[in-house]
């Protein structure tokens, strides 16, 4: 059994540009939340989708955004990148509540 | 709303015990460990849902506090391949609502 798949695995980007990040859930899994991870601020939640439809979200700015395919993959868009977005994206799918499988993560570099 | 861990980090000799706190400041409906090696993704250990229940596998258990809004990972005889960084995420409404991981607890096993 396949687990997520997050492309690209690295990017680097300068400011002001913007970045999409996709991500593949396991098969089967309907539910795909994304996640800010940077060095001590631990997995920061920034949103969760079910079904093509937005379930939660996180207290990031407007310039994050994310949506979810009828095959359930998933891409997040951060537009007007900072320099304090560098950090690892990382996308986890679930069934529908209970254990979350984490990829492997997209790192971004802003310069 | 992050559920705050203690301590941040710890050093321990192979074979000794480790103890992870997490705490919420709002009630929970149930509270997950995940733990992440180094350049790896996060990986589930256990979810514990509200009702006070206590799980384990392994030398790996966990408690949870309801009314404390408290839990507790404990790591017994420590292993080598337990060091990493170790995670608590909270649902605070159902099993639909989003988890929202602490900052982490960084566990260092020495041979």
């Amino acid at each position: 059994k396949a687990g997520v798949t997050q492309t690209p695995r690295y990017l680097i980007k300068t400011r002001g540009q913007q970045v999409t990040l996709s991500c593949s859930p396991i098969s089967g899994h309907r539910s795909v939340s994304w996640y800010q991870q940077t060095p001590g601020q631990g997995l920061q939640f920034l949103f969760e989708y079910f079904s093509e439809t937005q379930r939660n979200k996180g207290n990031f700015p407007g310039r994050f955004s994310g949506r979810q395919f009828s095959n359930s993959r998933s891409e997040m868009n951060v537009s007007t990148l900072e320099l304090g977005d560098s950090a690892l994206y990382l996308c986890a799918s679930t069934i529908g509540g209970g254990e979350l499988f984490f990829g492997e993560g997209s790192r971004l570099t802003v310069l | 709303q992050q559920p705050v861990q203690s301590p941040q980090a710890v050093i321990l000799r192979e074979g000794e015990d480790a103890v992870i706190n997490c705490s919420s400041s709002k009630a929970l409906y149930s509270v997950h460990w995940y733990r992440q090696k180094h350049g790896e993704a996060p990986v589930f250990l256990m979810i514990l849902l509200k009702g006070g229940e206590q799980k384990g596998h392994d030398k790996i258990s966990a408690s949870f506090n309801e009314k404390k809004q408290q839990s507790s990972l404990y790591l017994t005889a420590s292993q080598l391949s337990y060091s990493g960084t170790y995670f608590c995420g909270t649902e605070l409404g159902n099993r639909d609502d989003k988890i929202i991981f602490g900052k982490g607890t960084r566990l260092h096993i020495l041979p």
